[in-house]
C-alpha cells in the first residue's frame, strides 16, 4: 500500500523567508503527486500536481515542487513566503492502476508565517 | 457556482443520534469520496464511489453508510453517533476515466457529537 511522509509537522517562518516542505512517498509504480493547501477554516485546494513530463512543476501563488523519482520525493518550495501563506499543507499521492483513484495524504505541515 | 457542495456546514448532535451529510458535485466527475479530518488535521479516506458503485471502503465502522443515488451525489449516513465521530468530513470528486485524479473538495461539514 502507498504511504506518504511529510517530514515537518510545524514550520514557522518570517515573511520573505524561503520555504521548503519535504514529502516522500512509498510506492514503486507510476504515481500522480499533489500538494494541497488548507487555509484556516477552509477546505483543501489544489496547489500543484505532477502527472508526467517536466519534474519541476509550478503551481499557484508562486509555489513549485520538484519530483525526484530516485528519491521518491516531491518537495514543495517557495522563494519568499507571505503572511497569507499561513495554512496547512498536504502532500498526496495517487498510485495509478491501484486503489481506484484513492489519494493517500500525508499528515500535513502547519506553516505559520510571522509578519 | 459551487463545484462540490456539502450540507450542512455545521452539525451538532447528541450521542446515539442518526444523522446524514449530503454532497453534490456539478463538475460531471465520475468518482466521489468521503474523507475524515480529525482534530490533528489528519486526513483519511473513508469511501469512494465510481459511477454509483462502491470501489473503496476503508476500515470504517459499519455505523457509517454511504449512499450514491447517482454519480453526482454521495451522501453519508451515520447511525448511533459516538463522541469519537466528531471531526470535519470532506466530500471530494475526481474524474478517473479521463485520468484526472486530482480531487476537488467540498467546504467540509464540522460534526460535533456531545
Amino acid at each position: 500500500a502507498q504511504s506518504v511522509s511529510q517530514h515537518n509537522h510545524h514550520v514557522i517562518l518570517s515573511e520573505a523567508a524561503s520555504l521548503e516542505l519535504g514529502c516522500n512517498y512509498s510506492y514503486g509504480g507510476t504515481v500522480n503527486l499533489f500538494w494541497y493547501v488548507q487555509y484556516p477554516g477552509q477546505h483543501l485546494q489544489l496547489l500543484l500536481k505532477y502527472f508526467s513530463g517536466d519534474p519541476l512543476v509550478k503551481g499557484i501563488k508562486g509555489f513549485e515542487a520538484e519530483f525526484i523519482k530516485s528519491k521518491f520525493s516531491f518537495n514543495l518550495r517557495k522563494p519568499s513566503v507571505q503572511w497569507s501563506d499561513t495554512a496547512e499543507y498536504f502532500c498526496a499521492v495517487n498510485a495509478l492502476n491501484t486503489n481506484a483513484g484513492k489519494s493517500t495524504f500525508g499528515d500535513g505541515t502547519t506553516l505559520t508565517v510571522k509578519p | 457556482d459551487t463545484a462540490v457542495s456539502q450540507t450542512p456546514k455545521y452539525l451538532v448532535t447528541q450521542m446515539g443520534n442518526d444523522k446524514s451529510i449530503k454532497c453534490e458535485q456539478n463538475l460531471g466527475h465520475d468518482t466521489m469520496y468521503w474523507y475524515k479530518q480529525d482534530s490533528k488535521k489528519f486526513l483519511k479516506i473513508m469511501f469512494s464511489y465510481n459511477n454509483k458503485e462502491l470501489i473503496i471502503n476503508e476500515t470504517v465502522p459499519n455505523r457509517f453508510s454511504p449512499k450514491s443515488p447517482d454519480k453526482a451525489h454521495l451522501n453519508l449516513h451515520i447511525n448511533s453517533l459516538e463522541l469519537g465521530d466528531s471531526a470535519v468530513y470532506f466530500c471530494a470528486s475526481s474524474h478517473l476515466t479521463t485520468g484526472l485524479t486530482e480531487a476537488f473538495f467540498g467546504q467540509g461539514t464540522r460534526l460535533t457529537v456531545v
